[in-house]
Parts: C-alpha cells; structure tokens; sequence
C-alpha cells in the first residue's frame, strides 16, 4: 500500500545536525513531491521544506533558510531532511508528507503522511 | 507570510453535536485551504481540499465552505471519533492554523 516509513527516533546535543529518511512505497517516487512538517511539543504545524522528487530542486521556510537541507535519492524512493546547528527549540516530532497531486500540477495538500520522527536536542 | 488564525482555540461538544469551525488566513488564499485531524501520537489525516472538497473516504459529516480569507469547518453530527484536533492549512505558502480541540462535554 501506499505508505511513507521515516527513521527512528534520535537525540542530538545543541550544535549537532540531524538527518532524518523517508522510504516512499506503493507509488512511483518522482511523480508526487515530499515535504517536511515538524511539530513542537503542544504547538502547531510547521512548514519546513519541500523537493521536486523528480528534478531533486528544493524550497525552503525562511525560517529554517541556511540550516536545512532536503534532497532525495530516486534510486532508493527516500527523502531526507538534514537541520543542522541544533538548539532546544527544535526539540519536535518531525514528519514528512507527499502531495495530493503530480509534481506538475503545483504545490497541492499532504495526503500521505509518515509515522513521524521524534528529534530532542538536550544537552 | 501569510498568517492563519482559528477560532475557537477549544470546543467542548457532545456527540450528535453540530459544531463548527472559522480560520482566517491574513491574506486571500482564494480557495487554497485544506483542513486535517490530528489525534494525540499521530501523523495529521487529510479531510478537506480546496476548501470544500472532501477527500476520498472520509465521511460526508464533514464539510467545508468559504473563498479568499474565512474558511469554516462543520461536523454535521459529532461522532465519538471526531474528538480530536483539527487544523487548516493554506497551500500557498503552506502555514497552520494553531489548532481547534474539539473535547467531550
């Protein structure tokens, strides 16, 4: 079936970086673009980023512009979102999620989401 | 940056309920506007697209209305597993709503 399977669960001391996947399966990868949404402790959805799975380009919140980085790896259907210069605040639940509709057809809404990726930044 | 708001923050109904939901985005979005529910220790489930469309398998208890800047969610006849929280979304520039929790009375 059509799912979207993200890594475990890390922790990080302040400064590192993170790197978490997201394996798609059950669709053909580079047909549906893959986004990153985090979501602190009690608080809201947060946009970060998202790449054009076929054409590996990428756009980012400003936000989070300078320490993120989406790419993909079409061979292995998996996106991955790499923060880096790691404080407490991006203490959250990090998800990725694939649009409703084809790539060419524009941004679209997260129909498909992963299981979620608990990061904790603590010294 | 566009800037979302829901009203209410909480909403405490009973099942059978008609309960009803307002976001408003700082800016027209024209119909960009999807609505999701979340439940605690789970990933955001898609209800809503372009503002009134309702994605495939869920249920027809759920509707949405509005165009440009308001936006409403309405739950026809609250069912036990509608308690959750839900938030909107634009997808222009994709940010959140903060979230309505609709909690038993």
């Amino acid at each position: 079936q059509v799912q979207l399977v993200q890594s475990g669960a890390e922790v990080k001391k302040p400064g590192a970086s993170v790197k978490v996947s997201c394996k798609a399966s059950g669709y053909t990868f580079t047909t549906y673009a893959i986004h990153w949404v985090r979501q602190a402790p009690g608080q809201r959805l947060e946009w970060i980023g998202w790449v054009n799975t076929a054409n590996g380009n990428t756009k980012y919140s400003q936000k989070f512009h300078g320490r993120v980085t989406i790419t993909r790896d079409t061979s292995a259907s998996t996106a991955y979102m790499e923060l880096s210069s790691l404080r407490s605040e991006d203490t959250a639940v990090y998800y990725c999620a694939s649009d409703r509709a084809p790539i060419e057809a524009g941004g679209d809404v997260f129909d498909i989401w992963g299981q979620g990726t608990m990061v904790t930044v603590s010294a | 940056d566009i800037q979302m708001t829901q009203s209410p923050s909480t909403l405490s109904a009973s099942v059978g309920d008609r309960v009803t939901i307002t976001c408003r985005a700082s800016q027209s979005i024209y119909n960009r506007l999807a609505w999701y529910q979340q439940k605690p220790g789970k990933a955001p489930k898609l209800l809503i697209y372009e503002a009134s469309s309702l994605e495939s398998g869920v249920s027809s208890t759920f509707s949405g209305s509005g165009s440009g800047t308001e936006f409403t969610l309405s739950i026809s006849s609250l069912q036990p597993d509608d308690f959750a929280t839900y938030y909107c979304q634009q997808y222009n520039s994709y940010s959140f709503g903060p979230g309505t929790k609709v909690d038993i009375k």
